[in-house]
């Protein structure tokens, strides 16, 4: 199977801690694109990568949160001094962009549950 | 700003019944939209979708119509399964590159 992958699948850390997540996007997708879901709630965006360029973030994504995708590849998403309201889960989901168009359908990772202890 | 607003769950129904969930937007602009299904365990997976006014999406027995005139996208299915319990999720997704996920609604079918 080659859909999305995310790794670790769960993270409990302590608060103040660091963590790093990992998405590998479906080969050859040009976007990926990060969320975060809150129990009963849905996907909320945090930002995405057209290959290597980060075009957009969301308001959500505090000075804490880092994304980086270095060679339009996987991608990362880091979070710094890690806060209990942190605790989530964390979605990739990737897409292939057509050029010229505007509608692409996103596939998307199983996500990463993280908690802040 | 653009949002949606989805039905609110949990829904309970018995094999064979007929479902409909409700999705409506605020109507700035013509988004596309889709609808995204959870499975109990699994990632969102894409359900169906509809790009324009009038346009019908369709999949697995499951049906939405773009209706511009009421901006909604309501899904529907004559007859659920056991299979079909998860959370489904309503996502317009405007000319920018999110999309606005509802909160989502979750179908319990039972035998």
């Amino acid at each position: 199977d080659t859909g999305v992958s995310q790794d670790p699948r769960h993270k409990i850390t302590k608060r103040g801690q660091n963590v790093t997540f990992r998405c590998d996007p479906i080969s050859e997708h040009n976007r990926l694109y990060w969320y975060r879901q809150t129990l009963g709630q849905g996907p909320e965006f945090l930002t995405y990568f057209q290959n290597e360029a980060q075009l957009e973030k969301s308001r959500l994504l505090s000075d804490r949160f880092s994304a980086e995708r270095p060679k339009g590849s996987f991608s990362t998403l880091e979070i710094q001094r890690t806060e209990q309201g942190d605790s989530a889960m964390y979605l990739c989901a990737s897409s292939l962009h057509p050029l010229g168009g505007s509608t692409d359908t996103q596939y998307f990772g199983p996500g990463t549950r993280l908690t802040v202890l | 700003g653009n949002s949606v607003t989805q039905m609110e769950g949990p829904v309970t129904l018995s094999e064979e019944a007929f479902l409909t969930i409700n999705c409506t937007y605020t109507a700035t602009g013509y988004p596309s939209l889709f609808w995204y299904v959870q499975y109990p365990g699994e990632g969102l997976q894409l359900l169906l979708k509809a790009t324009k006014a009038d346009d019908k999406g369709s999949n697995k027995g499951f049906e939405a119509t773009y209706r511009k005139e009421t901006t909604s996208f309501h899904l529907e299915k004559g007859s659920v399964q056991v299979s079909d319990s998860a959370v489904y999720f309503c996502a317009p997704k405007w000319n920018g590159n999110q999309f606005y996920f509802g909160t989502g609604t979750s179908l319990t079918v039972i035998p």
